[in-house]
């Protein structure tokens, strides 16, 4: 299958600090990427669609001042979570498909975010 | 938007015997189906999927059935080993940008 790489898989911040995470396709261009929170034993939360080269669309509740993301390549979306709190603690994960419709998606290996 | 319903949250199965988790969907639009295996801590893995024109697919061991009336799918495992220990998650879309996932299965397989 696609190989999805996410970068870093563990960080742990001090609170009120910034921290960009890093969503690349290896293998295929990626127009659009997706990015999730899950909670410990609980499922996966969509909390964006990132759009190369436009804004990304961010679902209900999550703030995207405080979720910035950046899709400048075709192969790149970042993901930075602008001044974390220890609530912002969570497992993040990205995902993308090879052709973009609705098709397989594959994911990157997540990173957990720990916030001090 | 979709809502997809997953049960049971935690399943048990001795070695060797078969496993069924079960997935409701509520958008009559939606038409791609996929299942995902997660070890704890790892990404999840695409493991099978189903599109709405297909009834029932198999690769293996696992099997997938959808019920396009009623609006649920299944995923089917025979023949479970102990490395078939991990949460399954199912998921329901009409496109990639509205895939929803179920809360996940938590299946322990005993030897």
């Amino acid at each position: 299958g696609a190989v999805v790489s996410q970068h870093p898989s563990r960080v742990i911040c001090k609170s009120g600090t910034s921290v960009k995470i890093e969503c690349r396709s290896l293998d295929f261009q990626a127009t659009t990427m997706f990015w999730y929170r899950q909670f410990p034993k609980q499922s996966l939360m969509l909390m964006a669609t990132s759009n190369e080269g436009s804004k990304a669309t961010y679902e209900q509740g999550v703030e995207k001042d405080k979720f910035l993301i950046n899709h400048a390549s075709l192969t790149l979306s970042t993901l930075t979570v602008t001044s974390a709190h220890p609530e912002d603690s969570s497992f993040y994960i990205c995902s993308a498909g090879p052709m973009g419709g609705n098709e397989k998606l594959f994911f990157g290996s997540g990173t957990q975010l720990s916030v001090l | 938007g979709e809502n997809v319903e997953q049960h049971p949250s935690t399943l048990s199965v001795q070695e060797g015997d078969s496993a069924v988790i079960k997935c409701t969907y509520s958008d009559s639009a939606s038409n791609y189906f996929p299942w995902y295996k997660q070890e704890l801590g790892k990404r999840p893995q695409l493991i099978i999927d189903i599109r709405s024109n297909v009834g029932e697919k198999k690769d293996q061991r696992i099997a997938v059935t959808l019920n396009k009336t009623a609006k649920h799918f299944s995923l089917h495992i025979t023949e479970t080993q102990p490395e078939d220990s991990a949460v399954y998650f199912c998921a329901a879309s009409i496109r990639n940008n509205d895939m929803r996932f179920g809360a996940g299965t938590r299946l322990t397989v005993k030897p």
